[in-house]
């Protein structure tokens, strides 16, 4: 079946520091791939996604490529903020119709000034 | 568009009462589902819903929780009776055509807690 493994948290960072999260995945087709943020308190929101491999999906500063080969969609910001603080998701659908999203556990990040 | 809709924000409830959340998706999106988000088992789908039909139920716990979807803007989810391992936070999720290439919309979801 599908799955998603994540790093386990929390990340400690200090504020303007490099952020990679790690995100593999195991699928049997060709997944689309996603990451969610949540902040305390709140649902989950799509932060970004990509769709095939090579692509690269970006929001906010936030980056991730799809990489068939490795099997990742790591998430990379290059200079992380205080607002930052959040668990991050990351999650695969694959094929299309009633294809479900498979979530990882989460990874908190924690960002101090 | 004001997103998904969940209601109430907050449960407090007493054991072996009946408990019903609300979620109303945004218009247009055929796709609704029901998360539960706990620290021990994280995010788990309990049941969605296609067309207001519902496709695989596989993960409601048990026969205590029941989902109803009776037209494209409203669902609920029941708990019937209620047991103190059901607290958790409740989500409600919405998207179009299954969520595979656009992923989905969460509402703000519903913290439950049974006494």
């Amino acid at each position: 079946g599908n799955s998603v493994t994540q790093m386990e948290g929390p990340v400690t960072l200090s504020e303007e520091a490099f952020l990679t999260i790690n995100c593999t995945y195991t699928a049997t087709g060709y997944p689309s791939l996603f990451w969610y943020v949540q902040y305390p308190g709140e649902g989950l929101q799509l932060l970004l996604k990509a769709t095939k491999a090579d692509d690269k999906g970006s929001n906010k500063g936030f980056e991730a490529t799809y990489r068939k080969e490795t099997t990742s969609f790591h998430l990379e910001k290059g200079s992380v903020q205080v607002s930052d603080s959040a668990v991050y998701f990351c999650a695969l659908s694959e094929g299309s119709g009633y294809s479900t999203l498979t979530f990882g556990k989460g990874t908190m990040l924690l960002v101090s000034p | 568009d004001a997103g998904v809709i969940q209601s109430p924000r907050h449960e407090v409830t007493e054991m072996g009462q009946e408990v019903t959340l609300r979620c109303k998706p945004i218009s247009g999106h055929n796709s609704l589902f029901w998360y539960r988000q706990t620290m021990m088992r994280g995010l788990e789908l309990l049941i969605y819903f296609n067309n207001n039909v519902p496709i695989d139920d596989s993960g409601m716990p048990e026969d205590r929780f029941s989902a109803k979807m009776p037209n494209a803007s409203f669902s609920t989810l029941k708990i019937q009776p209620s047991e103190p391992r059901d607290s958790a936070v409740y989500f409600c999720a919405s998207s179009l055509s299954g969520g595979s290439v656009y992923g989905y919309t969460f509402g703000s979801g519903t913290r439950l807690t049974v006494v």
